[in-house]
């Protein structure tokens, strides 16, 4: 297994503004994963983030909206931009530990005023 | 494209019964099968994973089985506990085995 973290664990944000959430994991992983929850709904994949390269996102979401950076094998960075209430959600990261099997961190809540 | 369903949505049991929840899935070729614990407003618990080519896994009182063939799963919970109390999500490991398709859900309420 491994320990992930999250940070913020939750956030209220305004309109318009951006919001960039960290993944922490303490052991070296290849791939990292970015999910959206939105209320009341299933997680969804948002994109993949392997280190020294480019995320690469499901449909749907695009980089300008939700930049990722993978600067090493234990961390990552979300950015939610230009936020509106519809990105009111939980946002979670997840690493795949052995081949084809992830373990998920606490989430982020986000609000959107 | 892959689709996940668990049924049913919800469902609430006295303290000490077994349970079942289960999990469909459309398209068979997956990699495997993960059965995940979400508490309120958290992130998720990994509870198990049954490979593609395992009929079961067991841990403490829950079992998971998988069914490829019919694109089914059950996890079953013994002895239900108020700490079981909880939204189960099941998802399938498919698109080059590292990209999870999650179900629905089934939020448990285990009342004293």
């Amino acid at each position: 297994s491994a320990v992930i973290s999250q940070k913020p664990s939750r956030d209220i944000c305004q309109r318009g503004t951006s919001l960039t959430i960290q993944c922490q994991v303490d052991s070296q992983v290849t791939m990292m994963f970015w999910y959206r929850q939105q209320p009341g709904q299933s997680l969804t994949l948002i994109a993949t983030a392997n280190q020294g390269s480019e995320a690469t996102y499901e449909s749907g979401f695009v980089i300008d909206k939700f930049p990722i950076s993978r600067p090493n094998l234990t961390f990552s960075t979300l950015t939610v931009s230009n936020m509106s209430p519809e990105d009111s959600s939980i946002y979670l990261c997840s690493v795949e530990v052995r081949p084809y099997e992830q373990y998920f961190g606490p989430g982020t809540r986000l609000t959107v005023t | 494209k892959q689709e996940v369903t668990q049924i049913p949505a919800a469902l609430s049991v006295p303290e000490g019964e077994n349970l079942v929840l289960n999990c469909s899935f459309t398209d068979s070729a997956i990699y495997n099968l993960q059965w995940f614990r979400q508490d309120p407003g958290k992130g998720l618990t990994s509870l198990l994973l049954i490979q593609s080519s395992q009929r079961e896994q067991t841990s403490g009182r829950l079992n998971a089985s998988l069914d490829k063939s019919s694109g089914r799963s059950t996890l079953y919970i013994a002895a239900s506990q108020p700490g079981d109390s909880a939204t189960y999500l099941c998802a399938v490991s498919t698109g080059g085995g590292n990209k999870l398709t999650f179900g629905t859900g089934t939020q448990l309420k285990v009342e004293l």
